[in-house]
């Protein structure tokens, strides 16, 4: 399965200000997704990260608040904008190979607004 | 997505074995039933995955119900290392190729 390296592992910022996640996978996947966990909640699945086009969003994330990147099929970037203390979370990113492959997640970045 | 029930919550002693349910009635003939696990603070962890037959594997057994509409997650000997949240999550792929997690089930071993 792939190996993901997610960074940084975690980090304090200032409200008003932009942080960049990067997501690094050792093998070239179809699809990467981005992954929001809240604290003392379930996994909320942000946007499916699309190589060489627009990023897919879901219901209540927005491209301007969680533009992404992905310039390749090895990687792939999320990047949190005019943070406020509600953005913090652990944020993750994932890949996969098909329903009949497992999904492999990072070991996630733990964002904190102060 | 077609939805899935587990109990919040569950406990085991140390080296028994564990079975943990997901009951998921409006399971499509195209849905794959996937486990996942999240131990504390780490991401989620692949643990299994099956169609209509029984899978094993080094991590568990996943036993299907014969009409799919309920499933169980079976754990051998419990460790303290399995303590963890378990997420039963169905996935079809296709177009849609997102994993949708519910609440899941937070499993306490016991020493």
């Amino acid at each position: 399965s792939a190996v993901i390296s997610q960074k940084p592992s975690r980090d304090i910022c200032q409200r008003g200000t932009s942080l960049t996640i990067q997501c690094q996978v050792d093998s070239q996947v179809t699809m990467m997704f981005w992954y929001r966990q809240q604290p003392g909640q379930s996994l909320t699945l942000i946007a499916t990260a699309n190589q060489g086009s627009e990023a897919t969003y879901e219901s209540g994330f927005v491209i301007d608040k969680f533009p992404i990147s992905r310039p390749n099929l090895t990687f792939s970037t999320l990047t949190v904008s005019n943070m406020s203390p509600e953005d913090s979370s652990i944020y993750l990113c994932s890949v996969g190979q098909g329903a009949n492959y497992g999904y492999t997640f990072g070991s996630g970045t733990r964002l904190t607004v102060v | 997505d077609a939805k899935t029930t587990q109990p919040n919550s569950m406990e085991s002693n140390e080296e028994e074995p564990v079975h943990l349910p997901c009951n998921h009635s409006t399971i499509s003939g195209t849905d794959y039933i996937h486990w996942y696990r999240q131990l504390p603070s780490q991401g989620p962890e692949y643990v299994i995955h099956g169609l209509t037959s029984n899978v094993n594997n080094r991590m568990a057994s996943l036993a299907i119900a014969e009409d799919r509409k309920s499933s169980t997650l079976i754990l051998h000997r419990a460790t303290l290392r399995d303590a963890a949240v378990y997420y039963c999550i169905l996935y079809s792929g296709g177009s849609n190729y997102k994993l949708t997690f519910g609440k899941g089930t937070l499993l306490t071993v016991n020493p």
